[in-house]
């Protein structure tokens, strides 16, 4: 079946960019999402990209989709303490309703 | 901004009770998804609803579950008889008609847990 993995946590400081990272197995995946979800609130979409798109850019936030090495990316410009979450990585089939998520990434910022 | 809403934000109950778990979806919206995710564990899919029936659904969502579309506004989750092991955060979510993205809105969840 589907699976998509994640690193568990990444630190950075504030004013740097994050990158995280996200691998997929689907080779049929053809929308990949990113959702956050911060302390004791539910998933909130940030952005999302189809498979025929290679890069998507949405203010601080710039996806990077490799197809051929299944291979996602969320970097986060400009990183603020507010960006203090985890990070889901998300995929879905076409013909499919169910989203497959991740393990999430938490991303620690530091002032 | 239009969002998602679930009640109750949590729920204690005691094993072999029955729990109705209740979600707003967006207005405009017309497919609805239950997800959960076990404390520690991935979030994991349970069933989409759509036109008034279950239009997919995952292994999890086993003959203990049920979902209902009770009036033009509420969605529910039922669980029949609970086991320790349904303890987990459930997620509801909604999207418009598929077409682009088909992006899922989610709620903020209800905490669930079985003693």
């Amino acid at each position: 079946g589907e699976d998509v993995e994640q690193s568990l946590f990444l630190s950075v400081r504030e004013g740097d960019s994050s990158v995280i990272n996200c691998t997929y197995t689907d080779s049929s995946s053809t929308y990949l999402y990113w959702y956050k979800q911060e302390p004791g609130a539910g998933l909130q979409l940030l952005t999302y990209i189809f498979s025929n798109m290679d890069m998507k850019q949405d203010q601080r936030l710039t996806v990077l989709l490799n197809k051929k090495d299944k291979h996602l990316s969320l970097r986060i410009a400009d990183t603020q303490t507010g960006d203090s979450a985890i990070y889901f990585c998300a995929e879905r089939d076409k013909g499919r309703r169910a989203l497959t998520f991740g393990s999430g990434t938490r991303l620690q910022v530091q002032p | 901004e239009p969002e998602v809403t679930q009640t109750p934000s949590h729920q204690v109950t005691q094993m072999g009770q029955e729990v109705i778990l209740r979600c707003v979806p967006i207005s405009n919206h017309l497919y609805f998804y239950w997800y959960r995710q076990i404390l520690g564990q991935k979030v994991e899919f349970l069933v989409s609803f759509y036109n008034n029936e279950i239009s997919e659904k995952s292994e999890i969502f086993d003959d203990q579950f049920s979902v209902e579309r009770p009036d033009g506004s509420n969605f529910t989750l039922k669980i029949r008889s609970t086991k320790l092991e349904d303890s987990a955060m459930y997620f509801c979510a909604s999207s418009e008609i598929p077409g682009g993205g088909e992006t899922q809105y989610f709620g903020p969840g209800t905490r669930l847990l079985v003693l």
